[in-house]
């Protein structure tokens, strides 16, 4: 299985949104509506911040979507905050019980 | 509140094994699936092997398969990795990690793994 393909890094000032892609195949994001992301702060667990492709977990603030289409699934930071600085990484069931990360995107608040 | 602390890390020869253990607490550990995921340095997140509530479901990614071996201990909420023929690229951060429905819901703190002559 190869690693969903996500930006290295995105950055935007407070306040401005900012949309992480993830890409995939059909044979991983394409075929199951099993996509999540998590937020990592090194030195810390992740935190797990999108389920099923867009369900926020009790307590993720709203500001944290997330969307799909085809083999590309997206989170969107709106009203993006400091604290919010962070790497960010999608996940997709690949079928056979087998899970696929992607290479994870650095996001920079300006 | 949920816990999950890893344990039994550390520095190992290339071809030599490691047990790591979770133990798991503030959950009903025997109804969660469970799985590791790791994380080498400077690099991404990468799930490794996962495990059903009660054992008889396993499966791994392909670059641990045969070598490494999950297991579980639900008297004792505690989850297993066993790593056999370590290889340098085997070097990470490794996580104990809750299921939930497809989705990772509880990670631990993390446990080092350095294979190294």
């Amino acid at each position: 299985q190869s690693a969903l393909t996500q930006p290295r890094s995105v950055s935007g000032s407070p306040g401005q949104s900012v949309t992480i892609s993830c890409t995939g195949t059909a044979s991983d994001i394409g075929a199951y509506d099993y996509v999540t992301w998590y937020q990592h702060h090194p030195g810390k667990a992740p935190k797990f911040l999108i389920s099923d492709v867009n369900k926020r977990p009790p307590g993720v603030p709203v500001r944290f979507s997330g969307s799909k289409s085809g083999n590309t699934a997206s989170l969107t930071i709106s009203g993006l905050q400091a604290e919010d600085e962070a790497d960010y990484y999608c996940c997709s069931y690949a079928g056979s019980a087998s899970w696929v990360f992607g290479g994870g995107t650095k996001v920079t608040v300006l | 509140e949920v816990q999950l602390v890893e344990s039994g890390g550390g520095l190992v020869q290339p071809g030599g094994s490691l047990r790591l253990s979770c133990a798991a607490s503030g959950f009903n550990f025997g109804s969660h699936v469970m799985h590791w995921v790791r994380q080498a340095p400077g690099k991404g997140l990468v799930w490794v092997s996962r495990i059903s509530h009660d054992a008889t479901t396993i499966s791994y990614a392909d670059s641990v398969r045969g070598r490494f071996t999950i297991s579980r201990d639900n008297a004792k909420n505690t989850l297993y990795l066993q790593m056999t023929s370590l290889r340098t690229e085997d070097t990470a951060l490794y996580y104990c990690v809750r299921d939930s429905v497809w989705s990772f819901d509880y990670w631990g703190q993390g446990i080092l793994v350095t294979v190294s002559s």
